[in-house]
């Protein structure tokens, strides 16, 4: 079975500064997609990044990019210069390609931007 | 265009009724999913549907909980004799189609269900 693994329950970190989220994940399965949401104190899960496992590149939308390390089992979110509004809970979900298309997710960072 | 949207947003029950939850998922969109979001299990895949084929209910925690879709639009969350560990936030998401590749699921605000 596929899992997640979010280490860090928490960061802070100062606006303007880069932040890397951790994410490690675990599947014998060779198609896989990768996926980081967040979710504001409203609640609402906002897609920010995909990584397919089969892509060659790092995925990247705008501020957000994601270092991806296959062999390590490893997909890091990066926000580069941090704003206020970048604090929430972020999550990193895997999608195995082929079989049922749920996402397993893991089980958050709570980031907070300090002014 | 519109998002998913959920109703109600917030349930407020007594142990021992059923709740039915709502999920209106993007027009157009062929697959529906059900997550739980709670303090003690983080984000859980319920069950999802895509098109006319059975849906994978392999993530239900018992059979208290179903779920239907008609018209292959509308699903409805139920959850019968609703006990205290059933108060979440049930999350309802949709995509295109399943299958290969970059499928991005939306979700929709949720609703917080309360169990008393």
């Amino acid at each position: 079975a596929q899992k997640i693994t979010q280490t860090q329950p928490g960061m802070f970190v100062q606006e303007k500064e880069a932040v890397t989220l951790d994410c490690t994940y675990d599947t014998s399965d060779p198609s896989y997609g990768l996926f980081w949401y967040k979710q504001p104190s409203s609640g609402e899960m906002i897609f920010l990044i995909y990584q397919g496992s089969y892509d060659q590149q790092n995925a990247t939308e705008g501020r957000y990019s994601l270092n991806f390390q296959k062999a390590r089992k490893s997909a890091n979110l990066v926000i580069s210069a941090s704003q206020l509004g970048d604090s929430a809970m972020y999550f990193c979900a895997m999608r195995l390609v082929g079989t049922g298309n749920m996402l397993t997710f893991g089980g958050g960072t709570r980031l907070m931007v300090k002014p | 265009g519109a998002g998913v949207s959920q109703s109600p947003s917030n349930k407020v029950t007594e142990k021992g009724k059923d709740v039915e939850l709502r999920c209106d998922p993007i027009s157009g969109h062929t697959a529906l999913y059900w997550y739980r979001q709670s303090l003690g299990q983080g984000l859980e895949f319920l069950i999802y549907f895509q098109g006319n084929s059975a849906p994978d209910k392999s993530g239900l925690p018992s059979d208290r909980f179903s779920a239907e879709r008609t018209g292959g639009s509308v699903s409805t969350l139920t959850i019968q004799r609703t006990q205290q560990e059933d108060s979440a936030v049930y999350l309802c998401a949709s995509s295109f189609r399943f299958g290969a590749g970059y499928n991005e699921q939306f979700f929709g605000p949720g609703t917080r269900l309360t169990v008393l």
